[in-house]
């Protein structure tokens, strides 16, 4: 069975300071991953995702991922933080049992940014 | 376009009402999704549809059903409400060829729910 492990509930940095957002999975397959933020009251939004090919993947907002097979993470970057950063983000990896691509996700990370 | 809509976006039930969360998306979107978040558990599948009459359950479907008549509209309904189904319920659409797992899922804003 797939999992995903968000390493810290809650993340605070300082703005212009460095992002990372920690993510670990768990597959028998090869993964397809994805990044969704949420912000305050609303619905998720994907950031990224990674399939096949690069395992450098380039979203909205600034945020990159990396995929690292040997590691078995795939942790949410972003050089400079923006107040406008702060929100909820959630890693997932696809269930590829089947057609139906259905997410399974991991708890959640907070992100603060203080200014 | 809308994108995914949800309705209501709050409710307060008592004890063994039911009641029925409405989704809409216009996308045309083949595949649909409902997920609960609970606080600190990231989201959960309870049901999915891969077209319009089929429906199939995900990992926490007890207490819910679902109906797929149309592309657009995938109702979810709880019959007997415990206090359990406190939650924010989130519906997703995306569109799939069937090759699996690679498709973005859009998120609708939610309706928070609870039992009481």
């Amino acid at each position: 069975a797939q999992s995903v492990t968000q390493l810290g509930s809650h993340v605070s940095v300082s703005e212009g300071a460095l992002v990372l957002l920690r993510c670990n999975y768990s597959s028998s397959v090869p993964p397809y991953l994805f990044w969704y933020v949420q912000y305050p009251n609303q619905g998720l939004q994907l950031l990224l995702k990674y399939t096949t090919g690069a395992t450098l993947v380039k979203g909205i907002n600034g945020f990159e991922a990396e995929f690292k097979k040997s590691e078995t993470s795939f942790h949410l970057t972003k050089p400079s933080a923006h107040m406008s950063d702060a929100a909820e983000y959630f890693c997932a990896v696809s269930d590829q049992a089947g057609s139906q691509g259905n997410l399974i996700f991991g708890k959640g990370t907070k992100l603060s940014v203080k200014p | 376009n809308a994108g995914v809509t949800q309705t209501p976006k709050f409710r307060i039930l008592k004890i063994g009402q039911s009641m029925t969360l409405q989704c809409t998306q216009d996308m045309n979107h083949n595949y649909m999704y409902w997920y609960r978040q609970d606080p600190g558990m990231g989201l959960k599948l309870i049901y999915y549809s891969v077209g319009a009459g089929i429906t199939d359950k995900g990992e926490v479907p007890n207490g819910y059903n679902v109906s797929r008549s149309t592309t657009e509209d995938f109702p979810l309904r709880l019959e007997l409400a415990a206090p359990s189904q406190t939650s924010v319920y989130f519906c997703a659409s995306s569109y799939s060829t069937g090759t699996g797992g690679t498709d973005t899922q859009y998120f609708g804003p939610g309706t928070r729910l609870t039992v009481l």
